[in-house]
């Protein structure tokens, strides 16, 4: 049973500071991780997607990745009260067209 | 703007009534997805279509169907709609293949049985 694990939260974290955001998964063959934000009552929307292990940067968003430790993770700098939402981390499955997505993490951003 | 669209964006069905959902894209897309997404829960992937291959979950229940008669259009069919039916349906679309599993959702369907 392939599996994605995400603490299911809320994060609480105050205006300004950096929210950190894990997710750990079971396929050693995956080689895409995405992670999506999603409002309450939207659909997900892909912010980030990262495939080689190390940092990738967008803007105030970090994904990291480490493949050895199966373990990836969003970083937001300088978050806002808009950054408010649930995360999902998504990794695809080995062999198909498919992700396994986790239950995410509800992430609260107090002003 | 190249997107994913879904119709209705509201639906409410009695219980037993069949109820067809809509998705289509202008992305141009191999892979066209369903998941059926509950409240706190992850989504959960419903069937998949790659170009007119579909592909079955296991543990997707017969009361589902799809079909998907071009590449642009998929539509989701609940032949007899339970209460545990009431969800959010989310269509998803992505290039498949090598590199290309990022999936695009559209904006869900909010399903209730009443």
């Amino acid at each position: 049973q392939k599996e994605v694990e995400q603490n299911s939260g809320p994060l609480s974290v105050p205006e300004g500071a950096i929210a950190s955001l894990n997710c750990t998964y079971s396929d050693r063959g995956s080689q895409s991780f995405f992670w999506y934000r999603q409002y309450s009552g939207k659909s997900p929307e892909l912010i980030m997607s990262i495939y080689s292990n190390g940092d990738k940067e967008d803007g105030r968003f970090t994904a990291q990745l480490n493949k050895a430790s199966q373990y990836v993770s969003l970083l937001i700098r300088d978050s806002q009260p808009s950054d408010s939402a649930t995360y999902l981390c998504a990794v695809n499955e080995e062999y198909g067209n498919k992700l396994v997505f986790g239950a995410g993490t509800i992430l609260r951003v107090k002003s | 703007d190249a997107m994913v669209i879904q119709n209705p964006r509201y639906q409410v069905t009695q219980f037993g009534k069949p109820v067809t959902l809509s998705c289509s894209q202008t992305l141009n897309h191999n892979v066209m997805y369903w998941y059926q997404q509950k409240s706190s829960q992850a989504p959960k992937l419903l069937f998949h279509y790659y170009d007119k291959d579909f592909n079955n979950e296991a543990d997707t229940p017969d009361n589902f169907q799809s079909r998907r008669p071009n590449t642009s259009f998929c539509f989701l069919d609940i032949r007899s709609p339970g209460l545990g039916d009431a969800a959010m349906y989310l269509c998803a679309t992505s290039r498949g293949g090598t590199g290309g599993s990022e999936q695009y959702f559209g904006p869900g369907t909010r399903l209730t049985v009443t």
